[in-house]
């Protein structure tokens, strides 16, 4: 059961542009939710977090969105940049499980330059 | 410490031989966690531990799967009589405590290829 999707599964912007990364889930349960980046050939990378308690969290040019009555949150990154193309993958937890992430099956982002 | 450290990077097995990974987790986190990453999928939970505990365990794959992490620091994920379907990047993860604000870190995993 996939309780976490991405249903875009490539994404092209233009450099300088937005791009923004949908995310949905099932499991009312979940409380915690990640963004994660990955390049061919290395792990993860953590990008950013967001708490059920909150529906917005910013760093630098990295913002993620949450709306738990739709189950959706995004990713938006501006201005996008050459170096931010890679596989992005969302990922959620629900408390008492021990962090336990379930995670979608990513988006490729392609930022043209 | 630079990050959680996986060896080998690459392992080719014949179909029907055991394997063995290793997980080095960053030195003050005290859990550890298993994925597998199939291509095309996002990881997949396997086990974590809190020290040397395994706390979950439900979710590996079979009963040819195990780890143990017997001195609360590195880990090992075994796979006896490996299938084609094992092919995949498995991967692990560390964290301090029950909040990923601390750090939840993954390694560059392993790829693992049965032929």
């Amino acid at each position: 059961d996939q309780q976490v999707k991405q249903n875009s599964p490539s994404l092209s912007v233009q450099e300088g542009r937005i791009s923004i990364l949908n995310c949905d889930y099932t499991n009312s349960m979940f409380d915690y939710f990640l963004w994660y980046k990955k390049y061919p050939a290395e792990g993860p990378t953590f990008l950013i977090s967001i708490s059920s308690i909150k529906d917005k969290n910013e760093d630098g040019r990295f913002t993620v969105f949450l709306n738990k009555s739709a189950k959706h949150l995004s990713l938006h990154i501006v201005p996008s940049q050459p170096g931010d193309s890679a596989v992005y993958f969302c990922a959620a937890s629900a408390p008492g499980t021990g962090n336990q992430f379930y995670f979608g099956t990513g988006t490729s982002l392609t930022v043209i330059p | 410490d630079t990050g959680v450290s996986q060896n080998p990077r690459h392992k080719i097995t014949k179909r029907g031989q055991n394997v063995t990974f290793r997980c080095d987790p960053i030195s003050e986190h005290n859990r550890l966690y298993w994925y597998r990453q199939t291509l095309g999928q996002g990881p997949e939970f396997l086990t974590y531990f809190q020290n040397e505990a395994q706390l979950e365990k439900s979710r590996l794959l079979s009963d040819r799967f195990s780890a143990e992490r017997p001195k609360g620091s590195f880990s090992t994920l075994e796979i006896q009589r490996t299938e084609q379907g094992d092919s995949a990047m498995y991967l692990c993860a560390s964290s301090w405590g029950d909040s990923t604000n601390y750090g939840y870190t993954f390694g560059s995993g392993t790829r693992l290829t049965v032929v």
